[in-house]
């Protein structure tokens, strides 16, 4: 069964503070994405990676960075939290067949 | 650009009653199209899944889908809902399998089931 896993699950953070999501899966995909859930939006793609070293935007990438250090990590990073950016945050993976994309279980961040 | 309409926030069915969830996409070309569901805190799980091919597609728990290109929609059907149905269910189109992690989601659907 494929495996990806988050962390924090959940995280309070301070306007201005930085913030990192993590997040690690174990079915060596190489195609890693970010997206954010908000009720009334669904799921939007923040920012997906083809492989280690590489990052590229989505569709909604302002106020994030990303950083994709090997194959099994995919990091979502907050420089500077604000509160609009409180939501869910979900990771995902996929093989470069893509017959399908995994997803881990999210993080709900409050940006206070 | 891409979009998903589903265009019932909430749906609400008695245990046994047939269901049926509505998707309406947008885009120029051949679209993946993909039904999500997510479980109170969880992730999404795929539900099935449309590739360029039979109109009809199977998918997990009953469900089914039907992709017809002269009305730009991919609704989901059940034939007899179980109150473990009970979710909130999104429809998605990405451009191609090369990109199929690339999803467009819709707003997504709340399904409510009844004894």
């Amino acid at each position: 069964e494929a495996a990806v896993t988050q962390s924090p699950r959940n995280k309070v953070a301070v306007t201005g503070g930085k913030v990192t999501l993590s997040c690690n899966q174990t079915n060596n995909h190489n195609n890693m994405y970010w997206y954010r859930q908000d009720t009334g939006h669904g799921l939007r793609l923040i920012h997906y990676s083809y492989g280690a070293g590489s990052t590229e935007k989505g569709d909604i990438p302002d106020g994030y960075k990303a950083s994709r250090p090997s194959q099994e990590n995919f990091s979502l990073i907050l420089e500077l939290a604000t509160p609009s950016q409180t939501s869910v945050y979900f990771c995902a993976s996929g093989d470069s067949a893509n017959t399908e994309v995994f997803f881990g279980k999210g993080t709900r961040l409050t940006v206070v | 650009a891409q979009s998903v309409t589903q265009p019932d926030a909430r749906v609400t069915v008695s245990e046994g009653a047939s269901l049926q969830l509505r998707c309406k996409y947008s885009y120029f070309g051949t679209p993946y199209l993909f039904w999500y569901v997510q479980y109170p805190r969880q992730g999404l799980q795929l539900l099935l899944k449309y590739y360029p091919g039979d109109p009809v597609v199977q998918g997990v728990n009953g469900f089914e889908a039907e992709f017809s290109k002269s009305n730009s929609s991919f609704h989901l059907r059940k034939a007899s809902v179980h109150w473990s149905d009970w979710a909130v269910y999104f429809c998605a189109v990405s451009e191609g399998t090369q990109v199929v992690g690339q999803l467009t989601f819709g707003r997504g659907t709340r399904l409510q089931v009844y004894a």
